[in-house]
Order: structure tokens, then sequence, then C-alpha cells
């Protein structure tokens, strides 16, 4: 079974540039997150999809950052414009409800994010 | 969710078996106990969770207290790819992990 797929692995861009990222989830799976992970630190929750809604965004600041899950399987993280404090690592999991109502999360390779 | 509580680091001999112990005393009733690693430039790998009762599966062993104020993740029998940083996290049903600082596991040869 395939895994999370995340493109591109690595970008490097100049402030104030644009930028997205993009995120195949497991197939099946229809909870979808993003989470954006600084150097040393914990990977924290940017925003949570179930099937194409957009259910927890408050970690997400909205003034430069969006997303979307249109169909509700592929999703597309953005960025614009992009300030040397977003670099960072951004990674994208998606989870299935399992019996008992537990959720387990399956996390991609994640995209590393340079803002020069 | 509960707060967790691990030590900044330890080591482990290859071979032998890494336990490392996680604090989580404000744990509510219906939380699970999660364990996720992240190998360096890798995404965090899920390993085990559980509720109440001990937990085994192909990774490693999860050993709640009674109280279910701490655990134990267990690898039988680590080797050098095991290391990594391991998080305990404590929460309903993953729908929002909140990851701290984690256990730097270095396995040593």
């Amino acid at each position: 079974e395939a895994g999370v797929v995340q493109s591109p692995r690595y970008k490097i861009i100049e402030k104030k540039q644009p930028v997205a990222f993009w995120c195949n989830p497991i197939s099946g799976h229809n909870t979808l997150y993003w989470y954006r992970q600084n150097l040393g630190q914990g990977p924290e929750l940017l925003i949570r999809y179930e099937n194409e809604e957009a259910v927890d965004d408050s970690q997400l600041p909205k003034d430069r950052f969006s997303a979307e899950r249109l169909k509700g399987v592929d999703s597309t993280l953005k960025i614009q414009p992009a300030e040397l404090g977003d670099s960072a690592v951004y990674l994208c999991a998606s989870s299935l409800m399992t019996s008992g109502g537990v959720r387990t999360q399956y996390f991609g390779p994640g995209t590393r994010l340079l803002v020069l | 969710d509960a707060k967790t509580t691990q030590p900044t680091s330890m080591d482990c001999a290859e071979g032998r078996a890494a336990n490392l112990p996680c604090n989580h005393s404000t744990i509510s009733g219906n939380e699970y106990v999660y364990w996720y690693r992240q190998i360096h430039s890798q995404g965090p790998q899920y390993i085990i969770h559980g509720l109440k009762n001990n937990e085994t599966n192909e990774m490693a062993s999860l050993i709640i207290t009674e109280d279910r104020k701490s655990s134990t993740l267990i690898l039988p029998h680590a080797t050098l790819r095991d290391t990594a940083v391991y998080y305990c996290i404590a929460d309903q049903g993953a729908q929002k992990l909140v990851f701290g600082q984690g256990t730097r596991l270095t396995i040593n040869p």
C-alpha cells in the first residue's frame, strides 16, 4: 500500500514569493492534516480536513496561508507571500477511523521549505 | 489533551531492550496513549497506542500503569535504525496530535 505522498520534497524561495505544497493521502483515508515542524520542535497542526471540509483551521495563519481539498482526496497548502519565519518542514498526514473510534495518523515525508 | 513529560534524551546499546518512559498524570479516562517516532529527515511514524491494557505489535510493546498516569514503550531488541526522536502523546482519538519535544533515543553499536 502506498503511503502519503508529498511534493516537492525541498523548496527554496525568496521572501515575498508564493509557494505551494501538494499532498496525496493514503487511498480511502477521509481525514487529511497539514502540520508545520520548526527546527528542533515537534510538528504543530495547521489544518484538518474531513473529506473536503476544513473542520479545524484554528492554527492556520489565514493572512498568508490557504489550503484546499477540492474533491476530498488531494490537498494543496499555499503560502503567499512567504516570510523568512516560514522556513520549516511541512508535513501532510492522513487517517482512517478504526474500530473503537480511534484514528491512526500516517505521515508523509514532508516538504522542507527554506525562505531566503 | 493531557500533557506528557518525557526525558530529553536516552542511550541504549544495540541488541538490548530500549525502555522509554512517559508521564501523563493528568490523562483523562477517554484519552489514549500514542507513540510515534521520527527518524531524521522523515515524517513521524506511528508505533503503537493503548488505552488501559498493555499492547504489543511487531514494532514495540506498550506498558501502561494501572492508574494510567505513566507508560513505557519497549523496543525489545534495539537496532541502529531505531535511533530517532520518540513522541508520547495523550489524545482522545488522534484528531489533533499535540507533539511535545519527545525523547531523542540513540542506539549505540
